[in-house]
């Protein structure tokens, strides 16, 4: 069955711009995670949404960053004024929902900020 | 503050050798992952460990976890060349963090012939 998709796959972008990656996870999965992955700060959750509760937005690391689900499905996760600090490959993952569940990871977007 | 470690960072096997990741997690935790990612792609969920004693084994890895010690190991056994790859432990605290999961740094596995 379809995984985890992530697009675009790639993104440069110049520093000051801002950038939108968007992630559909796998039908049915309620719940949805970004986290960031970086040479200098390895895998860093970012935000978590399940279902229509509020989502924990306590990894992201400014008021740049905010992401959005629209109809409990696809998610877009925004980065305004983009920072060189900001390049990375951001990974969206997955999981049914229920506790304890396995998360399944995208391919993920790498970013570059020039 | 959640903190997770590997160790080692980096291992350089031959194939046909047994070795050992070690993952230590520094508060109570309410379940451990194992994943794996191979260069340029995505991660890719290898065992979730939910209890004290709790040893599940899939080919040539076996995980094991000891809450008691906050500890994880990741057994390879007679190590192949496709075993090559970078590999993840992650803790899910549970509770009010349940879902987000801290991640140790990765070891990066490298297997000779």
């Amino acid at each position: 069955g379809a995984g985890v998709s992530q697009s675009p796959s790639n993104k440069v972008t110049e520093k000051g711009k801002d950038v939108e990656l968007r992630c559909d996870p796998i039908s049915g999965h309620t719940a949805l995670y970004w986290y960031r992955q970086s040479l200098g700060q390895g895998l860093e959750f970012l935000i978590y949404f399940q279902g229509n509760s509020a989502p924990d937005k306590s990894g992201l690391p400014s008021d740049r960053f905010s992401a959005e689900r629209t109809g409990g499905s696809v998610s877009t996760l925004t980065i305004q004024r983009t920072q060189q600090e900001d390049s990375a490959v951001y990974l969206c993952a997955s999981s049914p929902g229920l506790r304890g569940d396995t998360q399944y990871f995208g391919p993920g977007t790498r970013l570059t900020v020039l | 503050e959640l903190k997770v470690e590997q160790n080692p960072l980096f291992l350089s096997m031959q194939e046909g050798k047994n070795y050992t990741i070690y993952c230590n997690y520094s508060t109570t935790s309410d379940r451990l992952y194992w994943y794996r990612q191979d260069p340029g792609k995505s991660l890719e969920s290898l065992f979730v460990l939910l209890s004290n004693g709790a040893v599940k084994q899939e080919g040539r890895l076996m995980a094991s976890l000891d809450t008691k010690a906050r500890l994880s190991t990741l057994h390879i056994t007679a190590a192949v060349h496709d075993l090559s790859a970078t590999y993840f432990c992650a803790v899910d605290r549970g509770g009010t963090s349940y879902g987000k999961l801290t991640f140790g740094q990765g070891t990066i596995l490298t297997v000779h012939p």
